[in-house]
């Protein structure tokens, strides 16, 4: 299985702010990655797909970059609702393993 | 609107069994492959199961193969995962996922159910 690294376990930003999450695949899953948001009591999201897609409806202050073993998901201009866990998920196998998560609050 | 609604999930003892559903509406079932995925208290997502569109190609995590089974009925539009040998860490919400294959590597889950809740406990 492809071990997926994310970084930091959790975060604490204010509104406006830009938010960095980190994702380290355990080998190349070429742009093999997804994110997804995650609130309590709801269905997860998809953010981003193919490592910077973003879906049709997913706001643009969200953006994903990176290839081969390292990716970023980033924030920019942390707002009220994106309060979350972020998982990033590999599907280069499809044995689709997801990173352990990053909770986000907000201060 | 796709829908994926899961049920059969509770409370059962050590060792014994469960069957969860997850009813697909709004999409043409039979066109997708589909997974199945937990979240633990204090955990992660974990990526347990997949099934391709006619049930020829399944795949398990490690921590569930031997245990749990996942199957479809496209005739009904349902997605199953039988649950045997259960253990206290099998505990967690288990979500339903369609599964959205661009070719090649490219591929995500596009919807989700709201889950159903598993408790292993005696």
């Amino acid at each position: 299985d492809i071990q997926m690294t994310q970084s930091p376990s959790s975060l604490s930003a204010s509104v406006g702010d830009r938010v960095t999450i980190t994702c380290r695949a355990g080998q190349s899953i070429s742009s093999s990655l997804n994110w997804y948001q995650h609130k309590p009591g709801q269905a997860p999201k998809l953010l981003i797909f193919s490592a910077s897609t973003l879906p049709s409806g997913v706001p643009s202050r969200f953006s994903g970059g990176g290839s081969g073993t390292d990716f970023t998901l980033t924030i920019s201009g942390l707002q009220p609702e994106d309060s979350a866990t972020y998982y990033c998920q590999q599907t280069y196998t499809t044995l689709a393993t997801f990173g352990q998560g990053t909770k986000v609050e907000i201060k | 609107d796709v829908h994926l609604v899961e049920s059969g999930g509770g409370l059962v003892q050590p060792g014994g069994s469960l069957r969860l559903s997850c009813a697909a509406s709004g999409f043409t079932f039979r066109s997708y492959e589909m997974n199945w995925v937990r979240l633990a208290p204090g955990k992660g997502l974990e990526w347990l199961a997949y099934i391709s569109r006619s049930a020829t190609t399944i795949y398990y995590a490690d921590s569930v193969k031997g245990r749990f089974t996942i199957s479809r009925d496209n005739a009904e539009n349902s997605l199953y995962l039988q649950m045997n040998s259960l253990r206290a860490e099998d505990t967690a919400v288990y979500f339903c996922a369609r599964d959205r294959g661009l070719g090649g590597n490219s591929r995500y889950f596009d919807s989700w159910g709201q889950g159903a809740l598993v408790t292993v406990s005696s």
